[in-house]
């Protein structure tokens, strides 16, 4: 099975700032990876497929970048309904896999 | 708009079954692949299977093999997976997702059902 590695696993930042958080594939996945974010008791959230395209009405605050082994995503301006826990998941082949996560706290 | 709702909670005791369901609505239901995912508490995600609800083809993780079974509804719209021979470790939420093209990625989830195992 891909191995989908996060960094870091949590991440303290403040209203207004600009943070990244990185998902390393065990072997290549092309660039099938979402991104998704998932609050406490609500359904998770489809941000970004296919590494970098935003899904309809995700704002482009959200952006993410990357191919083969090595992605990143970049979320700007945080705002405080953007703190939660962000999962990358690979679709390249079965099983699909996922990142154990980057939650994302309040300084 | 797309919606994906699934049945609610269920308390087991070890070595029974659970089914849940995840209602659709907002597009059509036939199109679309659906899977399951589960959260443990405190733990990653682990994708369970899949079924088209057209042909009602199914794939299951192999870790789930012999104990898991997805259906669907057509005429409501609702598919089903069914886990069976329960332990403590199928405590988890678990999730419908649809995918949205043949890539293969998930667009819309559901809310979560918890399944709770314990004697």
């Amino acid at each position: 099975d891909i191995q989908l590695t996060q960094s870091p696993s949590s991440l303290s930042a403040s209203v207004g700032d600009r943070v990244t958080i990185t998902c390393r594939a065990s072997e290549d996945i092309s660039k099938s990876l979402l991104w998704f974010q998932q609050r406490p008791g609500k359904a998770p959230r489809s941000l970004i497929y296919a590494a970098s395209t935003l899904l309809t009405g995700v704002p482009a605050k959200f952006s993410g970048s990357g191919s083969r082994t090595d992605f990143t995503l970049t979320i700007t301006s945080l705002q405080p309904e953007d703190f939660a826990t962000y999962y990358c998941q690979q679709y390249y082949t079965f099983p699909y896999t996922f990142g154990q996560g980057t939650k994302l706290e309040i300084k | 708009q797309v919606q994906l709702v699934q049945s609610g909670a269920e308390v087991k005791k070890p070595g029974a079954s659970v089914k849940v369901s995840c209602k659709a609505s907002g597009y059509t239901f036939t199109s679309y692949y659906i899977h399951w995912v589960r959260q443990a508490p405190g733990q990653g995600h682990e994708w369970v299977g899949w079924i088209h609800p057209n042909s009602g083809r199914t794939n299951y993780g192999k870790k789930f093999q012999g104990r898991v079974t997805m259906t669907r509804d057509m005429s409501i719209s609702t598919a089903y997976m069914e886990l069976s021979g329960l332990t403590s470790d199928d405590t988890a939420v678990y999730y419908c997702a649809r995918e949205n093209d043949a890539s293969g990625y998930y667009g819309y989830w559901g809310q979560g059902t918890l399944v709770s195992v314990s004697s």
